[in-house]
């Protein structure tokens, strides 16, 4: 059974940037078939898809609202991924999850089937 | 982007109804819809991918249906378990996108 698991600081200040990792296990990131995402769900709102990549980092897409802080790198190695998000506001205090997107080549769509449990990241001062 | 609208934005319903949730898209999406369920404090939980197929695992009385702008998830005998709140997700064009999602309580 797969499972996902974020970690990384739980509390970040104004200006800096979040870093976070998720751990997979039970898998391995190295596959053509999936692409690996985040999300993240604001204090009582919504979800927001933040963006997804290929383990070969080849196929990557980014949420034009966050695309210019946002950077996500796979490493095969250790299979795991991670999210960095630069120049935070208090805006950028949500919930964030890491997922498995799968591209499924007979339907053409994609979906999240596996989330890690979710990480809460609060932006203050 | 693609905006999901979801109706209605909370219903009170009783274990055994059967209840229905709209999604409904900026612009057509063909098939490309997918629908979560939410507990509190949990991570979505993949329900429907590609507007009607059931996910692996999750219960029968779960369907949905519809393309193009307007998507509809059903569940059918409601139990305890499924009070909750739903969201559905297209990925026809990225960014993709999530609707506010509809909140199902208990009456």
């Amino acid at each position: 059974q797969l499972q996902l698991q974020e970690s990384g600081p739980g509390l970040v200040k104004p200006s800096e940037t979040l870093s976070l990792i998720c751990t997979v296990s039970g898998g391995s990131v190295s596959s053509n078939n999936y692409l690996w995402a985040w999300i993240r769900q604001p204090p009582g709102k919504g979800l927001e898809w933040i963006g997804s990549m290929s383990y070969s980092g080849s196929t990557y897409y980014y949420n034009p609202s966050l695309k210019s802080r946002v950077t996500i790198s796979v490493d095969t190695s250790r299979d795991r991924f991670s999210l960095k998000v630069s120049s935070v506001t208090a805006e950028d205090t949500a919930v964030y999850y890491c997922a498995r997107l799968v591209v499924t080549v007979s339907l053409s769509s994609y979906y999240f089937d596996y989330w890690g449990p979710g990480t809460l990241v609060t932006v203050s001062s | 982007d693609i905006q999901l609208t979801q109706s209605p934005s909370s219903l009170s319903a009783s274990v055994g109804d059967r209840v229905t949730i709209s999604c409904r898209a900026s612009q057509s999406i063909s098939s490309y819809l997918n629908w979560y369920q939410q507990k509190p404090g949990k991570a979505p939980k993949l329900l429907i991918y590609a507007a009607a197929n059931l996910q692996s695992g999750v219960p029968s009385r779960f369907s949905g249906s519809g393309s193009g702008t307007d998507f509809t998830l059903t569940i059918n005998s409601l139990q305890p378990e499924d009070f909750a709140t739903y969201y559905c997700q297209q990925s026809d064009t990225s960014p993709l996108t999530f609707g506010q999602g509809t909140r199902l309580e208990i009456k």
